[in-house]
């Protein structure tokens, strides 16, 4: 069975369009996260979401937006998607704050 | 903020032959663990060491922390190819992250069969 697992693995869509990824972990963790990782292998944290406490990273533009319908799902929504939107994204949870995290598998977001 | 910096940024070697990556970070930590990623893949947790260690085995692996230097080590012994990847240092900085991990540039490690 995945622990953490991510739909779509790959999403290639027009400038301006919204669109949604979503996450999904069976590990009954209470953090869930969403990182970016560019073209040059850096992993940047955006958001993580602990007992529907969210932390958002403040270099996040608010065109991204975590929903969270349940503990084990942690959505990614994006408006009006840019160019620099392309990269992958992973999503992550851990049993608590600063533990060891399972990442799932990514997706691989393409605008063009 | 940038925290954990590797080094090398790449590191090629012969299998057999060991590998060893080195971490660097700014602030005060709690723990600091290291994750591999195979191309095209998520990323594995493979050790946490907390702050108040200074050495941690795990197999083939070993890490050492030394909190006045403000770095880490990951040692790789008798390298196989299957260990081909990039590996990443990742800390928890309770200040500026509010317990969020932050991740280094990573280390791309070749092993040569």
């Amino acid at each position: 069975d995945t622990a953490v697992s991510q739909t779509p693995k790959y999403l290639v869509t027009q400038m301006g369009n919204d669109k949604s990824i979503k996450c999904e972990q069976n590990l009954g963790h209470d953090t869930m996260y969403w990182y970016k990782q560019d073209s040059k292998k850096f992993l940047k944290i955006m958001f993580s979401y602990n007992n529907k406490e969210l932390i958002i990273n403040e270099t996040v533009p608010n065109r991204f937006s975590p929903k969270s319908p349940d503990k084990a799902h942690l959505n990614l929504h994006i408006n009006s998607l840019e160019l620099g939107d392309s990269a992958v994204y992973f999503c992550a949870s851990s049993q608590e704050m600063g533990g060891e995290q399972f990442f799932g598998p990514g997706t691989r977001l393409t605008v063009l | 903020s940038q925290q954990g910096e590797e080094d090398p940024q790449a590191l090629s070697i012969q299998e057999g032959e060991n590998a060893t990556m080195n971490c660097s970070y700014k602030t005060s930590i709690n723990n600091l663990q290291w994750y591999r990623q195979n191309s095209g893949r998520g990323l594995v947790h493979l050790i946490l060491i907390r702050s108040n260690e200074r050495e941690k085995h795990s197999g083939r692996l070993r890490v050492t922390l030394d909190t006045s230097k403000k770095s880490s080590s990951l040692l790789i012994t008798a390298s196989r190819a299957a260990d081909t990847a990039s590996y990443f240092c990742a800390t928890d900085d309770l200040i500026g992250s509010q317990g969020n991990l932050i991740f280094g540039k990573g280390t791309k490690l070749s092993v040569k069969p």
